[in-house]
């Protein structure tokens, strides 16, 4: 379904330590999942993505979790950095020929020195 | 990697005026783009899904003749908002599908920042 406008949750870490942020889909169908990174006044930011046949899949500091038994995904980001400051979304993309993607709410990550 | 760039980036127009958004495919071709809008804190809400060559798909709720879309191309799509009020500022994203890229790769532009006085 449709994400539903809402206040961003936050998340504060300090510099250096590992985040995680979750998301809940909505779709069982959906088979692939990406997550975007969005700095205010930007387009969202291409991060990393996963097909549904995995559960795991790692980039450079990155690392995204997807549990379909209860439709939920994680991004692990390792040894945060100011830069990593911004908001981060995850999508999903149900099968069909339109492809759309369905963006969940959104965290906003704001990394302490 | 490819690129989608918005024109322009930033708009200030009168209320009962309208505006056009561009969206282009720099260095790729794309079948369909995609526009979105974003409020203040809130998340993409998909606005519309536009066809080279062919009428655009509306979601629930966009109402068609007040967001007028023409994909003339396979890299340009523009928006159009019709006599603009305060409500419809916002944050406008479009993204584009690669035509020679997996179904589902979409590429974001940079936004467009619309406020109606």
């Amino acid at each position: 379904g449709e994400s539903v406008g809402l206040h961003l949750p936050t998340l504060s870490v300090q510099e250096g330590d590992n985040s995680i942020i979750n998301c809940a889909y909505s779709n069982s169908a959906s088979d692939y999942f990406i997550w975007y990174k969005q700095e205010s006044g930007k387009g969202p930011q291409f991060i990393i993505d996963i097909r549904s046949n995995m559960d795991k899949r790692q980039g450079q500091r990155v690392t995204v979790l997807l549990n379909k038994t209860v439709k939920h995904l994680s991004l692990q980001i390792a040894a945060t950095q100011p830069g990593d400051s911004a908001v981060y979304f995850c999508a999903e993309n149900p099968p069909g020929s339109a492809r759309q993607l369905t963006f969940g709410s959104g965290t906003q990550l704001t990394v302490l020195p | 990697g490819a690129v989608v760039s918005q024109h322009p980036s930033r708009v200030i127009c009168k209320s009962g005026t309208s505006v056009k958004i561009e969206c282009r495919s720099l260095d790729f071709q794309a079948t369909t783009m995609f526009w979105y809008r974003q409020f203040p804190k809130q998340s993409l809400m998909l606005m519309a899904t536009s066809n080279e060559g062919s009428k655009a798909t509306y979601e629930q709720g966009v109402e068609k003749d007040k967001f007028l879309i023409n994909h003339a191309s396979l890299t340009l799509s523009t928006l159009t908002v019709t006599s603009a009020h305060p409500e419809d500022s916002s944050f406008y994203i479009c993204s584009a599908r690669n035509l020679a890229g997996r179904t589902y790769e979409q590429y974001f532009g940079p936004g467009t920042r619309l406020t109606v006085t």
